[in-house]
């Protein structure tokens, strides 16, 4: 099966920097890599997906970048603010299609130092 | 919006007990998970269910079990609670068609067992 690798654990970060988390993924077969944010007392929420036929995704301060030959993501955050604060989950989903369940990371959390 | 939804937020059960979690999704989704999520392990999939009394095994099905008699819920069965079975349980749900595997989830069940 899927194995997903994610790191750092934790990141702190100056606001108003950037932040950048990295996840690798073992199974050439996995086509859909999303992130989830979880803040405190909420489930894990979508902010970003990116497909294997796409090499770079932005949306405004986030952006998600997958290199398929060395089966590696990571996910920018640029410019950062006190409510990035949360844990980042990246995930990994086979060719199987939606149906099957995603293969998460173990989680950074994000500290947005003011 | 979707709203996935759970029975309970905390509960505390003796080890032995009988436990039931259950997950509602207002969305009309085919598919529904059960997630436990442990500090350092990430999340891990427990159970998924592509379709009314259908159910397959995830990563880590043992001393679980499920039950899907509506499409629109999905339970969680612990037969017999162990300590080990303390966790936050996250249920989600994703649709099967029109290309999007994004899965909304509940904000989870908190389950101490003493």
């Amino acid at each position: 099966g899927e194995n997903v690798e994610q790191h750092p654990s934790t990141l702190s970060v100056q606001e108003g920097d950037s932040a950048v988390i990295k996840c690798t993924y073992s199974d050439s077969a996995s086509n859909y890599f999303p992130w989830y944010k979880q803040e405190l007392g909420k489930g894990p929420q979508l902010i970003i997906d990116i497909r294997s036929n796409v090499g770079e995704k932005k949306d405004q301060r986030i952006a998600v970048t997958l290199n398929k030959t060395a089966k590696h993501f990571s996910l920018h955050i640029t410019e950062t603010q006190p409510e990035d604060s949360a844990v980042y989950f990246c995930a990994a989903l086979e060719s199987g299609g939606g149906a099957d369940g995603l293969t998460f990371g173990k989680g950074t959390h994000l500290i947005i130092q003011p | 919006d979707v709203k996935v939804t759970q029975s309970s937020r905390y509960l505390v059960k003796r080890t032995g007990e009988k436990v039931f979690l259950e997950c509602v999704q207002d969305m009309d989704h085919e598919n529904m998970f059960w997630y436990r999520q442990d500090p350092g392990l990430g999340l891990r999939l427990i159970y998924f269910s592509y379709d009314v009394k259908m159910k397959e095994k995830g990563d880590i099905p043992e001393g679980y079990s499920v039950s899907r008699e509506k499409k629109e819920r999905f339970s969680l069965i612990l037969e017999s609670a162990s300590t080990n079975q303390t966790s936050m349980y996250l249920c989600a749900s994703s649709p099967l068609a029109g290309g999007s595997y994004e899965q909304y989830f509940g904000p989870g069940t908190r389950l101490t067992v003493t």
